[in-house]
């Protein structure tokens, strides 16, 4: 399975700014993806982030309050924009290698104030 | 809408015993079925995976699959207090080329000493 990292593991941010999340893979993979795990539920995708294009967004996420890259085959980045206490979740990107299943990072923990 | 359905527990059972762990799903078309464990504060980590009719095993581990009654089970032999955590079954439609996957709400799992 591939090694996984995001950037930052936490943060406390203020309301109405902007946070970039960082994922860093130690392998090329043909998928991430990008999923938010609110309190006490379970994990919603976000969207698809595609290399070298824009990225396929699930119902209810867009990509002006979301805004995805994926530069390469190692790297995406998510940012979360205009942020509100609605938005304090876990941040995880997930991995999908050939025929392999998905492998989570160890998310990114947003509180908003 | 596709849904994977689970009973959220808490289901606690005695170190020793056999926790039983259901996921229900609605997509017919449904080809992979996934188990994966997530400790407090943690992210997932995949422990088991299906895709065929029938049981499989792995170490302490069973999960079974009947696609007919669209229902995908996770077996925990000899359940120690390090199993205590949250089970989340997610379901893969690949449809295309897109694996997303969609999670149920997970089952906490709380095994005493």
């Amino acid at each position: 399975s591939a090694v996984i990292s995001q950037k930052p593991s936490r943060d406390i941010c203020q309301r109405g700014t902007s946070l970039t999340i960082q994922c860093q893979v130690d392998s090329q993979v043909t998928m991430m993806f990008w999923y938010r795990q609110q309190p006490g539920q379970s994990l919603t995708l976000i969207a698809t982030a595609n290399q070298g294009s824009e990225a396929t967004y699930e119902s209810g996420f867009v990509i002006d309050k979301f805004p995805i890259s994926r530069p390469n085959l190692t790297f995406s980045t998510l940012t979360v924009s205009n942020m509100s206490p609605e938005d304090s979740s876990i941040y995880l990107c997930s991995v999908r290698a050939g025929q392999e299943t998905q492998y989570f990072g160890p998310g990114t923990r947003l509180l908003v104030l | 809408q596709k849904e994977v359905e689970q009973n959220s527990g808490p289901l606690s059972v005695p170190e020793g015993a056999i926790a039983s762990l259901n996921c229900t799903y609605s997509d017919r078309v449904s080809q992979s079925f996934f188990w994966y464990r997530q400790y407090s504060g943690k992210s997932p980590e995949l422990i088991m995976s299906i895709y065929s009719n029938g049981d499989k095993e792995d170490g302490r581990f069973t999960a079974q699959l009947n696609k007919a009654s669209q229902y995908v089970s996770l077996l925990i032999r000899d359940s120690q207090p390090s199993d205590s955590a949250t089970y989340l079954c997610a379901v893969e439609n690949s449809g295309g080329s897109n694996y997303k996957l969609t999670f149920g709400k997970g089952t906490l799992l709380t095994v005493n000493p």
